[in-house]
């Protein structure tokens, strides 16, 4: 069956420090990937998204790119902020729209 | 954006009590809503997906006389956890997918459940 392994955590980074969330993935199809972040308290909101393979999601200054070859979809965002601080989900979906989730991983961001 | 809630946010039961949450789409119809569990330090699992009209369709392993589910309306879909036990306890988060957003998923935030 599809799963997602995303890497341990958490992760503590200063501010304007490099991110990058590892992500890999394995599925029967060609499936669509995510990346959700959830701000304390809130609900899980979709970061970005890339459908197909080679295509780059974006938002935020956070970019992933789908790579089919090595089955990952890895975060990064060249300089966080405090404001970043957060659980991240990586996620993809085959096409009945069912999300499967890796583990997520806990961002903290020190000013 | 497309907003969902969901009510309570968070519940203490005794065991052996029935506790409903509900999920609701607040500026849009949801044909369709997932509904998932979540245990500490672990990822989501998809326990059912909600259907309005007819049956819930729920995932391998998965209780359904356990796990109620009843899509009442096009906002609204409840889940009842009947008989609740302390395994059951846990965070409880739905979704539902918005047609014409490239069906992206918008969660609710989520019910803590506490079964004592």
């Amino acid at each position: 069956g599809d799963s997602v392994t995303q890497m341990e955590g958490p992760v503590t980074l200063s501010e304007e420090a490099f991110l990058t969330i590892n992500c890999t993935y394995t599925a029967t199809g060609y499936p669509s990937l995510f990346w959700y972040v959830q701000y304390p308290g809130e609900g899980l909101q979709l970061l970005l998204k890339a459908t197909k393979a080679d295509d780059k999601g974006s938002n935020k200054g956070f970019e992933a790119t789908y790579r089919k070859e090595t089955t990952s979809f890895h975060l990064e965002k060249g300089s966080v902020q405090v404001s970043d601080s957060a659980v991240y989900f990586c996620a993809l979906s085959e096409a009945n729209s069912k999300l499967t989730f890796g583990k997520g991983i806990t961002l903290s961001v020190r000013p | 954006g497309a907003v969902v809630s969901q009510h309570p946010s968070r519940v203490i039961c005794k065991s052996g009590t029935s506790v409903k949450i509900e999920c609701r789409s607040l500026d849009f119809q949801a044909t369709t809503m997932f509904w998932y569990r979540q245990f500490p330090k672990q990822s989501l699992m998809l326990m059912a997906t909600s259907n309005e009209g007819s049956k819930a369709t729920y995932e391998q392993g998965v209780e359904k006389d356990k796990f109620l589910i009843n899509h009442a309306s096009l906002t609204l879909s409840t889940l009842t956890v009947t008989s609740a036990h302390p395994e059951d306890s846990s965070f409880y988060i739905c979704s539902a997918p918005r047609q014409g957003v490239g069906n992206e998923q918008f969660f609710g935030p989520g019910t803590r459940l506490t079964v004592l």
